[in-house]
């Protein structure tokens, strides 16, 4: 059974780049595509971005400049990387497996900025 | 890139049916089979219950169900019981290889 963990910490300030790394247990980062969600509070999903284990990713346009997603096959772990943070990227963010259709999340972390 | 427009909220009684709808665009529900419905509760991380428009993970019990007619999905649960109260989200591919989820929709079961 894959399991997802998400980890980084939990406070970010204003205007600096929020980092998050997603360890992936149980099983093999190769072979799937793996994303990153997050869900402000009290409010919907967001999703930001896709990478799988060769490096190719896709962002969601409205981050795209803002958002890296990377690989470490070695680890077998990924990551998200959102620059310039504001209020508004406080939020709980998930990483999971899949894209169209997410078949395991990780539990969770939640990211509060503050200036 | 607007988030697909699901209602806010729907609800049913024990043993009833109820559907939730999502509604796109050509550039992605309209124009692709791979539409994706999430139950979460209070608390949990979301739970895939429908793919693909309307294949249904192992484990996901029957009574969910999915469909899909031109740019509007929809979720039907049929025999609702009160552990289907949760929060549901819609999501699908798009044009620009991309995913967008739904703003979602609250069940209660009254």
């Amino acid at each position: 059974q894959v399991q997802l963990q998400e980890s980084g910490p939990g406070l970010a300030k204003t205007s600096e780049t929020l980092s998050l790394t997603c360890t992936v247990s149980g099983g093999s980062i190769r072979g799937s595509y793996w994303s990153w969600i997050r869900q402000p509070p009290h409010k919907g999903l967001e999703w930001i971005g896709y990478i799988n284990y060769s490096g190719s990713t896709n962002y969601n346009p409205s981050l795209k400049s803002r958002v890296t997603i990377s690989v470490d096959t070695s680890k077998n772990q990924f990551s998200l990387k959102l620059s310039s943070v504001t209020a508004a990227d406080t939020a709980l963010y998930y990483c999971a497996r899949g894209v169209r259709a997410i078949d395991n999340w990780g539990q969770g972390t939640l990211v509060t900025v503050s200036s | 890139q607007s988030a697909l427009t699901q209602p806010a909220s729907v609800s049913g009684s024990p043993g009833q049916s109820i559907t939730i709808s999502c509604t796109g665009t050509s550039s992605d529900i309209g124009g692709y089979n791979y539409v994706s419905w999430y139950q979460q509760h209070p608390g949990k991380a979301p739970k895939l219950m429908i793919s693909d428009v309307s294949n249904r993970p192992s484990g996901v019990s029957d009574r969910f169900s999915g469909s899909k007619s031109g740019n509007t999905a929809s979720l039907t649960i049929s025999g609702l019981q009160a552990e289907d109260e949760a929060d549901y989200y819609c999501s699908s591919y798009t044009s620009g290889t991309t995913e967008i989820f739904g703003g979602g929709t609250k069940l209660t079961v009254l």
